[in-house]
C-alpha cells in the first residue's frame, strides 16, 4: 500500500546534540512534501514544505528538509537541538486532487536539558 | 491560526448517541478537511470538501459522515459513537501559498467515547 513511513517513533537527544528525522514515501510521479511539528497539547504547526526547485528546503525555528528523489526520502534535519524543540514531528505528502494529505506515524522527540 | 475554530474542544459522550463536530473558518478557503489523531497513527483523513455540498471520503470514513451548507462551517457527525472513535478530531483548511497548497489546522477536539 502507498505510505508514509517515519523511521523512529521515538527519539531522546541532548541539547546541542544534531537531529536527523528519517521520512520516506511509496507515491510515484510529483508530490509536495511537508513537515509539521505538534508540540505538547497544541495543534500540528507547519515546519517546512518541498513544492519544486532546490530540493533543501529551509523552515522555522532553524529546521531543514532535504527531498532525495531517488530514495523517495524527505529527512528532517537541525544542527543544534534545544529544550523547546520538544514535540512530536510529523512528515505529510500531499497526492491526487484535493490537495489531501498523508501523514507518516509520527516521531516523538525529547530534548533533554 | 488561520482563523480555524473547532467546538466542542472537548467532549464526552456514551456508546451509542450521535455526535456533531464544528470547524469553522473566518477566510472563506475552498478546501476544508477532517482528521483523527490516534497514537502510532498519526493523522488520518476522514473526509474532506471541496466546496459547498461537496465532500468526498477519506481513508477512515467508515461510521462519520460529514456536511458543508456553508463555505466556512464543515461539519463532522458520528451517528452512532462507538469506543474505537475515541480520539483526537482536528480541521484543517488548505491555502494557496505561492505556487502551492499548504493545510492549516484548528485547536481539535477531544472525544472520549464511554
Amino acid at each position: 500500500a502507498q505510505s508514509v513511513s517515519q523511521h523512529n517513533h521515538h527519539v531522546i537527544l541532548s541539547e546541542a546534540a544534531s537531529l536527523e528525522l528519517g521520512c520516506n514515501y511509496s507515491y510515484g510521479g510529483t508530490v509536495n512534501l511537508f513537515w509539521y511539528v505538534q508540540y505538547p497539547g497544541q495543534h500540528l504547526q507547519l515546519l517546512l514544505k518541498y513544492f519544486s526547485g532546490d530540493p533543501l528546503v529551509k523552515g522555522i525555528k532553524g529546521f531543514e528538509a532535504e527531498f532525495i528523489k531517488s530514495k523517495f526520502s524527505f529527512n528532517l534535519r537541525k544542527p543544534s537541538v534545544q529544550w523547546s524543540d520538544t514535540a512530536e514531528y510529523f512528515c505529510a505528502v500531499n497526492r491526487g486532487y484535493g490537495n489531501k494529505l498523508v501523514f507518516g506515524a509520527g516521531t516523538i522527540l525529547r530534548v533533554k536539558s | 491560526d488561520a482563523g480555524i475554530t473547532q467546538s466542542p474542544r472537548h467532549k464526552v459522550t456514551e456508546t451509542g448517541t450521535p455526535v456533531t463536530l464544528r470547524c469553522h473558518q473566518t477566510e472563506n478557503h475552498r478546501y476544508m478537511y477532517w482528521y483523527r489523531q490516534d497514537p502510532g497513527h498519526g493523522l488520518r483523513l476522514i473526509h474532506y470538501s471541496y466546496g459547498v455540498k461537496d465532500t468526498d471520503k477519506g481513508e477512515v470514513s467508515d461510521g462519520y459522515s460529514v456536511s458543508r451548507s456553508k463555505t466556512e462551517d464543515f461539519l463532522l457527525t458520528l451517528e452512532s459513537a462507538t469506543s474505537s472513535q475515541t480520539s483526537v478530531y482536528f480541521c484543517a483548511i488548505s491555502v494557496l501559498a505561492g505556487e502551492s497548497y499548504e493545510q492549516y489546522f484548528g485547536p481539535g477536539t477531544r472525544l472520549t467515547v464511554t
